[in-house]
């Protein structure tokens, strides 16, 4: 599975686009970029996911580069239910048996 | 819809004790996790369950030993409890071939004094 490189921590302001960097540049072909979070105290929530197109669901948007060696996560208009640990995590599609490499994550606090 | 339910949410153990996680998920789901996580160290996968009456052993088994009888259970078991295996755990499941896509639990946090 690629290993992924991201911030440790980030802030920002209440209403605004938060944009959370993940440098996977050893991601092979087949594999995808998932994204989860984690709030203080629960369990990891998937997010969003992509190979190599943009993609957008009611939570936020995933931004690839075209050599797909970093993605962006886009949380449009952060609240302060949104400061949470976020993890890039690259792994293939038919990933039987869920080997998930969570990493550190970034820290995201999200400030009024 | 419950979702992922876990039980207990907390517990504390003596050195030696045992006890069983229970996980159950309502989403009929094929594939079962359990994990735990540790300051510092992130989710590290202990086993899982592609089905009914099988499981295998993930990153960090041992110490732990788990059982899925019926589809929608997940048990965790620990023989003899030990200091190192404080921790919060989370049982996570998913669909057969979106293994990447898991739902989690809120977690148990034992302790083991």
């Amino acid at each position: 599975d690629a290993k992924t490189t991201q911030p440790t921590s980030m802030d920002c302001a209440e209403g605004r686009a938060a944009n959370l960097p993940c440098n996977h540049s050893t991601i092979s072909g087949n594999e995808y970029v998932y994204w989860y979070r984690q709030i203080h105290s629960q369990g990891p929530q998937y997010i969003i996911h992509g190979l190599k197109n943009n993609e957008t669901n009611e939570m936020a948007s995933l931004i690839i580069t075209e050599d797909r060696k970093s993605s962006t996560l886009i949380l449009p208009h952060a609240t302060l239910r949104d400061t949470a640990v976020y993890y890039c995590i690259g792994a293939r599609i038919y990933n039987q048996g869920g080997k998930l490499i969570f990493g550190q994550g970034t820290e995201l606090s999200v400030k009024p | 819809n419950a979702g992922v339910t876990q039980t207990p949410k907390f517990r504390v153990l003596k050195t030696g004790q045992s006890m069983t996680l229970l996980c159950a998920q309502d989403m009929n789901h094929e594939y079962m996790y359990w994990y735990r996580q540790d300051p510092g160290m992130g989710l590290r996968l202990i086993h899982y369950s592609v089905g009914e009456g099988t499981t295998a052993k993930g990153e960090v088994p041992d110490g732990y030993n788990v059982s899925r009888l019926k589809k929608q259970n997940f048990l965790l078991g620990l023989e003899s409890a030990a200091p190192s295996q404080t921790s919060v755990y989370f049982c996570a499941s998913s669909y057969a071939g979106g293994g990447n896509i898991q739902y989690f639990g809120a977690g148990t946090r034992l302790s083991v004094l």
